[in-house]
């Protein structure tokens, strides 16, 4: 029972314009949302997290958005650059016990210049 | 600072053999994670410590992985023997606690690549 889905594996977008990357959730558990970047042969990078009780941050060209109701959060990216080009993963920890993280399978961003 | 440190980059064994993962994390970063991360997956955690002590091991395929970290500093994940399934990029992450209501970033070392044949 996947409890973090990304249901677009890829996304192309021109450079300059804005990326949207979308990610669902089941569990009311998860305290904080949080967004990993990774590029090839390389480990997962943090990007942008958000508590719970908020519904936006923002860090420069990247802004997260979260919808509770809907269980729902995005990630905004604007302007994309092609050097943002990587796999997205979408995670959410666990509010209780160990606050182990669950990630989404990913999507893969492609800028195009 | 040094980020988090995995050995070997990649691993090419046949099935039944055994292996071994060795990570060494962030100095002074408390909690060490393992995560398996399968081909078009998202890192799934294995097994979590606390300094030397594990927090959760609940997705851990115990009859055949085992994780210690002695000392509280490095840790190494064993796979024995290994089955075809368990081809996958193995990473190791590390933060300062786990626990609480910030957020601790978690720091993800580059992976070893298992390919089991």
């Amino acid at each position: 029972d996947q409890q973090v889905k990304q249901n677009s594996p890829s996304l192309s977008v021109q450079e300059g314009r804005i990326s949207i990357l979308n990610c669902d959730y089941t569990n009311s558990m998860f305290d904080y949302f949080l967004w990993y970047k990774k590029y090839p042969a390389e480990g997962p990078t943090f990007l942008i997290s958000i508590s719970s009780i908020k519904d936006k941050n923002e860090d420069g060209r990247f802004t997260v958005f979260l919808n509770k109701s809907a269980k729902h959060l995005s990630l905004h990216i604007v302007p994309s650059q092609p050097g943002d080009s990587a796999v997205y993963f979408c995670g959410a920890r666990s509010g209780a016990g160990s606050y182990q993280l669950t990630f989404g399978k990913g999507t893969k961003l492609s800028v195009i210049p | 600072e040094a980020g988090v440190a995995q050995s070997p980059r990649y691993k090419i064994i046949e099935k039944r053999q055994s292996v071994a993962f060795w990570c060494n994390p962030i100095s002074g970063h408390a909690t060490l994670y393992w995560y398996q991360q399968i081909l078009g997956q998202g890192p799934k955690l294995l097994i979590q410590f606390q300094n030397n002590g594990v927090v959760d091991d609940s997705q851990l395929p115990k009859d055949r992985f085992s994780a210690e970290r002695l000392k509280g500093v490095d840790s190494t994940l064993k796979i024995q023997p290994a089955k075809l399934e368990d081809s996958a990029v193995y990473l190791c992450a590390s933060s300062l606690v786990a626990s609480g209501i910030i957020w601790n970033e978690q720091f993800f070392g580059p992976g070893t690549r298992l390919t089991v044949l």
